[in-house]
């Protein structure tokens, strides 16, 4: 089984702060999803990264995909009580097969 | 955005019952999948379709079987449901090319066997 690893598996900051997330695997993958997930609701997709090296900007998030197509981050500027959430990513090690996802990164910003 | 219905969101049975978990959807997309959310091991793969009458195994299947005899609904049974398959059950669907095949979830099925 591919393994995609996260870190850190939780994250509790305080309003204002910056943080990154990491997800890193020792395979390839053809792309690199980012989801958010509530509580007793499903992931919800923030974004997809697909070239080796890609920035993606969303507001105060920026997604960053390796050279190597191994790895991906997560940045988040000036975290908000309502960035709080548990964050997954997922890859697919090539197209039309199915995403393989993280254990998660639990974040909680307090104000 | 894609519409995506799983039914029912909670459910208590009991050991050995058979149990069958219904994803629905409006968009036509050709790929579903059934998903496990459990802590400490996150999402993971039960099955997949890739249409009409199309399926296959995922990461972790066994007890589980899928039916998919129309393109809008995508049926998980229990066999015989156990203490181990309590979990939140996750159903997606594969978006399209313009949507860089970002995944659409529904809002999940959280079964207990008692």
């Amino acid at each position: 089984t591919q393994l995609l690893e996260q870190s850190p598996q939780f994250l509790s900051i305080q309003e204002g702060e910056n943080l990154t997330v990491y997800c890193n695997s020792s395979s390839v993958f053809s792309s690199l999803q980012w989801y958010r997930q509530e509580p007793g609701e499903g992931p919800v997709l923030l974004v997809t990264v697909v070239t080796g090296g890609e920035v993606k900007k969303l507001k105060r998030l920026t997604f960053q995909f390796g050279d190597a197509r191994k790895d991906s981050s997560l940045h988040i500027t000036a975290a908000q009580p309502g960035d709080t959430g548990l964050y997954l990513c997922a890859g697919d090690h090539q197209a039309g097969t199915a995403l393989i996802f993280g254990k998660g990164t639990t974040l909680s910003v307090s104000s | 955005d894609a519409g995506i219905t799983q039914s029912p969101r909670h459910k208590v049975t009991e050991t050995g019952t058979p149990v069958t978990l219904r994803c629905h959807q409006t968009e036509n997309h050709r790929y579903m999948y059934w998903y496990r959310q459990d802590p400490g091991h996150g999402l993971r793969l039960i099955h997949y379709s890739y249409g009409v009458k199309d399926t296959d195994k995922g990461e972790v299947s066994d007890g589980y079987s899928v039916s998919r005899s129309k393109t809008e609904d995508f049926l998980l049974t229990l066999e015989s449901a156990t203490s181990s398959q309590t979990s939140v059950y996750f159903c997606a669907i594969k978006g399209a090319a313009l949507a860089n095949y970002g995944y659409t979830f529904g809002s999940g099925t959280r079964l207990t066997v008692v």
